[in-house]
């Protein structure tokens, strides 16, 4: 079975912090995503990564920024935390783009509260 | 740009049946994800469809109609564990774009 692993289930900073949220996958999957997930909107794409030292834009990257220096671990940043980045932030690994069947896996999610 | 609608609420009892619907309107098609996320959980993949038709899997099923931008999850002989949200997901290239989930909730 495919494992994702988010470092942190629950997160309290501050507003101005740095704040880096780490996600390791043990299948050696090509492609890797950080979602954020808020009541009635759903999950919404951040930043998603296809290879190592890659890295796309997703719906919402204000604010955020991402790191993939190994294909295992795709770490998510948030420069200057902010109140309205208080979210549910998933991270999901996917084999590659080339299996199109083949589903994104979800960690367990990194409860995050700004104050 | 990415329009996914479904309900956002269900609730149905114990050993009935249960179909959500899901609509869409998409740059790109390459499938049509359904995951089941319980509350506090992560998402898990329920099924995939990429042609047109139905797809069963024991008590799921799963429907797509491209030409119509339209599809369904299919929930039999429904249990109370089967309360949780739903999220249909379009794939389109390397990005999966979510609808805003179904709330089921299964009563005895």
């Amino acid at each position: 079975d495919v494992k994702v692993t988010q470092s942190s289930r629950y997160l309290v900073k501050r507003t101005g912090e740095k704040v880096f949220l780490e996600c390791v996958q043990d299948m050696d999957h090509e492609n890797m995503f950080w979602y954020r997930q808020d009541p009635g909107l759903g999950l919404r794409l951040i930043y998603f990564s296809y290879d190592v030292k890659m890295k796309e834009k997703g719906d919402i990257p204000e604010g955020y920024s991402v790191s993939r220096e190994k294909k295992e671990r795709f770490s998510l940043i948030l420069e200057s935390a902010s109140t309205n980045q208080t979210s549910m932030y998933l991270c999901a690994s996917r084999r590659d783009r080339r299996y199109s069947n083949q589903p994104q896996h979800f960690g367990d999610g990194t409860r995050l509260s700004i104050l | 740009g990415q329009n996914i609608d479904q309900p956002t609420e269900m609730t149905a009892t114990e050993g009935a049946i249960v179909q959500i619907n899901c609509t869409y309107q998409t740059s790109g098609f390459n499938g049509l994800f359904w995951y089941q996320q319980h509350a506090g959980e992560a998402p898990t993949f329920l099924s995939y469809n990429v042609l047109d038709g139905l797809e069963e899997k024991g008590r799921f099923s799963s429907f797509l109609s491209r030409s119509k931008g339209y599809s369904y999850l299919l929930l039999k002989e429904l249990q109370m564990k089967d309360s949780a949200s739903y999220l249909c997901a379009v794939l389109n290239d390397y990005k999966l774009s979510f609808g805003a989930g179904t709330t089921v909730t299964v009563r005895a």
